[in-house]
């Protein structure tokens, strides 16, 4: 059973690129959500998908956007980079369905702008 | 603005000692109370302490949830160096605000032989 898989695993961008970072939630869960977590600090909350729309969204400017496709994969799109975007950015999943249901987290993206 | 502090941020121990990591919140609609493990990537989970379920165990780890004070304790018994990792806690709301956790910063424990 697949936990949560996330690519690539790094990644190096220039200032003002764009970037899209994938992810492949659990098998059985329909929710991902994703989180930007700098160096030293606690995960933070971009935005949530369910049901392939955008449900949820923390504190982060419209630069950051998402997709969720009909497999309930997903995408972080983020344009316009500056240097305080490199973070390890987490995707997580879950099952909405159930009450009480933790999120399981993957890998992580290691994104660094040059 | 939901809240999430915890503390100590680091914490060095030897081998064999017990640690308690403390977790305090704020938040509107509170659902749960969640604790992590975080080695080189993945956050790994712990435990779910929510209304009805206030006290978690799992072998050397332990969790207990204070409702009235607004915290959460994380115990770990008798410390292997594996249980090296930085402990993360984050609180999760009932609806209306993000559905995504609040997490705090982290505490950082580094367990020496």
């Amino acid at each position: 059973d697949a936990g949560v898989t996330q690519s690539p695993t790094h990644l190096i961008k220039t200032r003002g690129q764009q970037v899209t970072l994938r992810c492949s939630p659990k098998s059985g869960h329909d929710t991902v959500s994703w989180y930007q977590q700098a160096l030293g600090q606690g995960p933070q909350f971009i935005f949530q998908y369910y049901e392939e729309e955008e449900r949820q969204r923390g504190n982060f400017p419209d630069r950051f956007s998402g997709h969720q496709y009909p497999n309930y994969s997903s995408e972080l799109n983020v344009n316009a980079l500056l240097l305080g975007d490199s973070a390890l950015y987490l995707c997580a999943s879950s099952f909405r369905g159930t009450l009480y249901q933790p999120q399981h987290f993957g890998d992580g993206t290691r994104l660094s702008i040059l | 603005e939901d809240k999430v502090v915890q503390s100590p941020l680091s914490l060095v121990v030897h081998e064999g000692d017990t640690v308690t990591l403390n977790c305090s919140y704020e938040v509107t609609n509170f659902r749960s109370l969640l604790w992590y493990k975080q080695e080189k990537k993945a956050p790994t989970f712990l435990f779910m302490l929510t209304s009805s379920g206030i006290e978690k165990k799992s072998g050397r780890l332990s969790s207990i949830l204070d409702k009235k004070e607004l915290s959460s304790i994380l115990n770990i018994t008798a410390t292997q160096t594996g249980d090296s990792a930085i402990y993360l806690c984050a609180v999760e709301a009932i609806g209306g605000g993000a559905d995504g956790l609040t997490f705090g910063k982290g505490t950082h424990l580094i367990i020496q032989p």
